[in-house]
C-alpha cells in the first residue's frame, strides 16, 4: 500500500498523560499535513510542513502540542498532558508540490 | 478569507434516483475546489476537484460536480445513488497564506440512500 499510513489508529489515555502520533506520507510528497476532527464537524488545519521546515501552525495548536518532521519524511504530532478536549480523529495529509492532498486512515485518540 | 458552505446537514435519496450535495464559496481570487468523502471511522478519500476549465468536473465513483462562478457554487452530484454511496461529503476549498497551500473545509453533509 502507498497510500498516507498513520500509527497508531487508535489510542485511550488518562488526562495528563503524553501521546505520540506517526504519520508516514506517500513517497516524495514534500507537503505533510495535520488536521484535527471532531464528531460532527469538518476537518481543522493545525500545521503544514513543506519538506522538514514547519511553515505554519493553527492557534489551534496549543503549546502542549508539537510536530516535527525530521529529513522530511515521517512526521509525529506529540500531545502533552493530554486533556478530555483533545478527544478526536488526527488526520495526516500529504501532497506533491500544488497538487491534490491525499489524506490518512486517521489516529483516533479518546483521552479519559 | 477563504470558505465554504455546506447548508445541508444530512441528504436522504431512495437508490436509484439522482442526488445533488450542496457546497457554496467565498474566495478571492480563482477557486479551487474539492470534494472528498469518508466512510465511518475513515479517513477521508478524494473524489474530484476544480481547478480550471470545463464547469462540469468527473470524479470516482461516478460522481461528478458542477462549477457555477455566478452563484459561487460547486455541487456533488451523481445519476443514480448506491446505498453504498451512504458517507459523509465534505467541501473543501484552498487557501493560499504566505508559503502554505491548505484546505479549509466544510461542516460536511451526510448522505443517506434507502434501499
Amino acid at each position: 500500500d502507498t497510500g498516507v499510513s498513520q500509527n497508531p489508529r487508535h489510542k485511550i489515555t488518562k488526562r495528563g498523560q503524553n501521546v505520540t502520533f506517526r504519520c508516514d506520507p506517500i513517497s516524495e510528497h514534500n507537503r505533510l499535513y495535520w488536521y484535527r476532527q471532531t464528531l460532527g464537524q469538518g476537518p481543522e488545519f493545525l500545521t503544514y510542513f513543506q519538506n522538514e521546515a514547519q511553515l505554519e501552525k493553527s492557534r489551534l495548536l496549543s503549546d502542549r502540542f508539537s510536530a516535527e518532521r525530521p529529513k522530511g519524511s515521517f512526521s509525529t504530532l506529540e500531545i502533552q498532558r493530554t486533556e478530555q478536549g483533545d478527544s478526536a480523529m488526527y488526520l495526516c495529509a500529504s501532497a506533491f508540490s500544488g497538487n491534490t492532498i491525499y489524506f490518512g486512515e486517521g489516529s483516533w485518540l479518546t483521552v479519559v | 478569507a477563504q470558505s465554504v458552505a455546506q447548508p445541508e446537514d444530512q441528504v436522504n435519496v431512495a437508490e436509484g434516483n439522482p442526488l445533488t450535495v450542496k457546497c457554496t464559496y467565498s474566495v478571492s481570487g480563482n477557486p479551487y475546489l474539492f470534494w472528498y468523502v469518508q466512510y465511518p471511522n475513515r479517513g477521508l478519500q478524494f473524489l474530484l476537484k476544480y481547478i480550471t476549465g470545463d464547469n462540469l468536473v468527473k470524479g470516482s465513483y461516478g460522481f461528478e460536480a458542477e462549477f457555477n462562478k455566478s452563484q459561487t457554487s460547486f455541487h456533488l452530484k451523481k445519476p443514480s445513488a448506491l446505498v453504498s454511496d451512504s458517507a459523509l461529503y465534505f467541501c473543501a476549498v484552498r487557501a493560499i497564506s504566505g508559503a502554505t497551500n491548505k484546505l479549509i473545509f466544510g461542516t460536511g453533509t451526510l448522505l443517506a440512500v434507502q434501499p
